[in-house]
């Protein structure tokens, strides 16, 4: 079965930039979407077809995505953005879910 | 504003089949630009795809679970349902509901709506 693999965790300061992989066989030919979740809530389209924001997301939230790695990248990270991220995309229209990164910042 | 709303037991007994429904207001599951998801998530936060439905009655499984799965919708309540059989321990989890963009082409725009899921205990 087709997995993505996450960096467990990321630390961050605030006011600089978050950097979160997400690696998987061929990912670069495959739409890949970004989940903000914070504790006790549900997950958060943050970035979907690579590179997209949804309607309300922060600039500061970008992606990118090629050959076998997707990027999540937070430009000036702030207090509020310290959550679980997981990735996700489709194989043979079957959605797979990254193993998730949590980022802190401090 | 679109809003889901899981419902469920909260604790089933293994070997028994879980049922859960998913209530969609501000909006209509007869929509063919979505397509409607159950998604879990473990204790330890990895989170898995369990499948879709479309409006049509159309539907699309995780092969790790499409022996145990049944996805329904029923347009008259603007709901849609999942059946899981022969529970287990494994399937201890928070279950959530999910809408997903479909364009014309087929190509898919990440899961944008979610509901605020519902906690399953599997007992022995």
């Amino acid at each position: 079965s087709y997995e993505l693999t996450q960096p467990p965790s990321v630390f961050v300061s605030p006011g600089q930039t978050a950097t979160i992989t997400c690696s998987g066989d061929g990912l670069g030919r495959k739409y890949t979407s970004w989940y903000q979740q914070k504790p006790g809530e549900s997950p958060l389209l943050v970035i979907y077809q690579d590179r997209k924001r949804p309607s309300g997301i922060p600039e500061r939230f970008s992606g990118s995505n090629s050959g076998n790695t997707a990027t999540l990248t937070i430009s000036g990270t702030q207090p509020m953005d310290e959550a679980d991220y997981y990735c996700q995309a489709r194989d043979s229209r079957i959605a797979v879910f990254g193993t998730g990164t949590k980022v802190t910042v401090l | 504003q679109v809003q889901l709303q899981e419902s469920g037991p909260g604790l089933v007994k293994s070997s028994e089949t879980l049922s859960l429904t998913c209530t969609v207001s501000g909006g209509s599951v007869s929509n063919g630009d979505h397509y409607w998801n159950w998604i879990r998530q473990s204790p330890g936060k990895r989170l898995e795809w369990l499948g879709y439905i479309y409006y049509t009655g159309s539907t699309n499984y995780n092969p790790s679970l499409e022996s145990r799965c049944t996805m329904s919708v029923d347009t008259s309540k603007n709901q849609f349902s999942l059946s899981l059989t022969s529970v287990t321990a494994a399937d201890t989890a928070v279950y959530y509901c999910a809408r997903e963009v479909v364009g014309d082409d087929g190509s898919q725009f990440g899961f944008d709506v979610w509901g605020l899921g519902t906690a399953l205990t599997v007992s022995s």
